[in-house]
């Protein structure tokens, strides 16, 4: 089976500073790991992935990602937050042998002006 | 614009109605899945389809049934429309090959009463 946890429900940062949205996941095999970002009333839209490479991952708006198979995590990461970037985000995982992707209970951001 | 259509965007039902959610992509994905959103559980798989004539349960497939007649179309019946339906229903596509995300529809918002 498959799962990924996000620990926390809602992530506070002040506009201008770094922020990390955390992701731990599990699979059975070799995981490819997805962050999506949803703004209020829309679908969620793709922010970055990891399949196989530089554990450092860049993606949309800025944002980036680091893999570490070790401590089995995806956080995401912003160097500095903007307001605009308030929003929930999604980690997912799935792994060789699945389709499906499974979804973590999202983390709301919200950055304060 | 290419992408996943999904009608419609709002619903209410009354309890016992029978519905039909459609999702329609043009990007000729192989691979569908239903998802619901519910406010401190992420998303939940309902349904999937690898390929047209091809369709398999995912984690909270009771109450709704599928079928993938075309590779663009893969609808979503409610059977006999129940409160605990209340939910926004996401379809999402993509390419079958390993490593591709999601794009996802903008949800249906369904209240059954």
């Amino acid at each position: 089976a498959q799962s990924v946890a996000q620990p926390e429900d809602q992530v506070n940062v002040a506009e201008g500073n770094p922020l990390t949205v955390k992701c731990t996941y599990s699979v059975s095999g070799n995981p490819y790991l997805f962050w999506y970002v949803q703004y209020p009333n829309r679908g969620l839209q793709f922010l970055l992935k990891y399949i196989t490479g530089d554990n450092l991952v860049k993606g949309s708006y800025g944002f980036e990602a680091e893999f570490n198979k070790s401590q089995t995590s995806f956080h995401l990461k912003k160097p500095s937050a903007l307001v605009s970037d308030s929003a929930l985000y999604f980690c997912a995982v799935k792994d060789t042998g699945r389709r499906a992707l499974t979804f973590g209970s999202g983390t709301r951001l919200q950055v304060q002006p | 614009n290419a992408g996943v259509t999904q009608t419609p965007k709002f619903q209410v039902l009354k309890t016992g109605q029978s519905m039909t959610l459609q999702c329609a992509q043009d990007m000729n994905h192989e691979y569908m899945s239903w998802y619901r959103q519910d406010p401190g559980m992420g998303l939940r798989l309902i349904h999937y389809s690898v390929g047209a004539g091809i369709t398999d349960q995912g984690e909270v497939p009771n109450g709704y049934n599928v079928s993938r007649s075309t590779t663009e179309d893969f609808p979503l019946r409610l059977l006999s429309a129940a409160p605990s339906q209340t939910s926004v229903y996401f379809c999402a596509s993509s390419y079958a090959r390993v490593g591709y995300g999601y794009t996802f529809g903008s949800g249906t918002r369904l209240t059954v009463v």
